[in-house]
């Protein structure tokens, strides 16, 4: 099956430890973003990566850190320095036609808890 | 910087009842504008729009952009329960090739 994946489901986070997302496509996207989404805030690019080993911060990016040795995967961590993680991580993948991004499409998301 | 707003942020119909849920933006390069349903976890995608006054239909779903008035409208008809979720509507600027969501729409659909 075609898709993307994100573990775990649910994450626990204790006062100044760092977390680690797991995002992993097999769609052969080249692109692939993290958001956060808080309730009635809608979705907040934290960053994205249109290539292997190449990501930019997106809108609310301090706190946490990425890397994209491989096209497939893009973990997220969170850092201690983030200071409400408290939230819904979703990652998200997409292709890029004649160079320019098509549509989005999401995995299951990590539901993000301070202990 | 990049903006999208939807109206209303939530909404609660009876079934059978048609809907409109409206999505205004304000983005520098536009490259398109995209619909998504979300129930409990990922949003699923709905429409891509990139061109003006044509109308984009998948069953009882339907969307249209205007570009000139910078909204889209996204209509649902004969609504059931299994509609109910938050309406997500996101903006894609051409040049940064990145996504602006605005805070959705809740619509729930009552027996």
């Amino acid at each position: 099956d075609g898709g993307i994946t994100q573990s775990p489901k649910y994450l626990f986070r204790k006062e100044g430890q760092n977390v680690t997302l797991s995002c992993e496509q097999n769609l052969n996207h080249d692109a692939m973003y993290w958001y956060r989404q808080d309730p009635g805030q809608g979705l907040r690019l934290i960053y994205y990566s249109q290539i292997v080993n190449d990501f930019q911060k997106g809108d609310i990016a301090e706190g946490y850190s990425v890397s994209r040795e491989k096209k497939e995967s893009f973990p997220l961590t969170v850092t201690s320095a983030q200071k409400n993680p408290t939230a819904f991580y979703l990652c998200a993948s997409s292709t890029y036609v004649r160079g320019l991004q098509e549509t989005q499409y999401f995995g299951p998301g990590t539901r993000l808890l301070v202990l | 910087e990049d903006k999208v707003v939807q109206s209303p942020l939530s909404l609660v119909v009876h079934e059978g009842d048609t809907v409109t849920l409206n999505c205004s933006y304000e983005v520098t390069n536009f490259r398109s504008l995209l619909w998504y349903k979300q129930e409990k976890k990922a949003p699923t995608f709905l429409f891509m729009l990139t061109s003006s006054g044509i109308e984009k239909k998948s069953g009882r779903l339907s969307s249209i952009l205007d570009k000139k008035e910078l909204f889209s409208i996204l209509n649902i008809t004969a609504t059931q329960t299994g509609d109910s979720a938050v309406y997500l509507c996101a903006v894609v600027n051409g040049t940064a090739s990145k996504l602006t969501f605005g805070t959705g729409t809740r619509l729930q659909v009552t027996l």
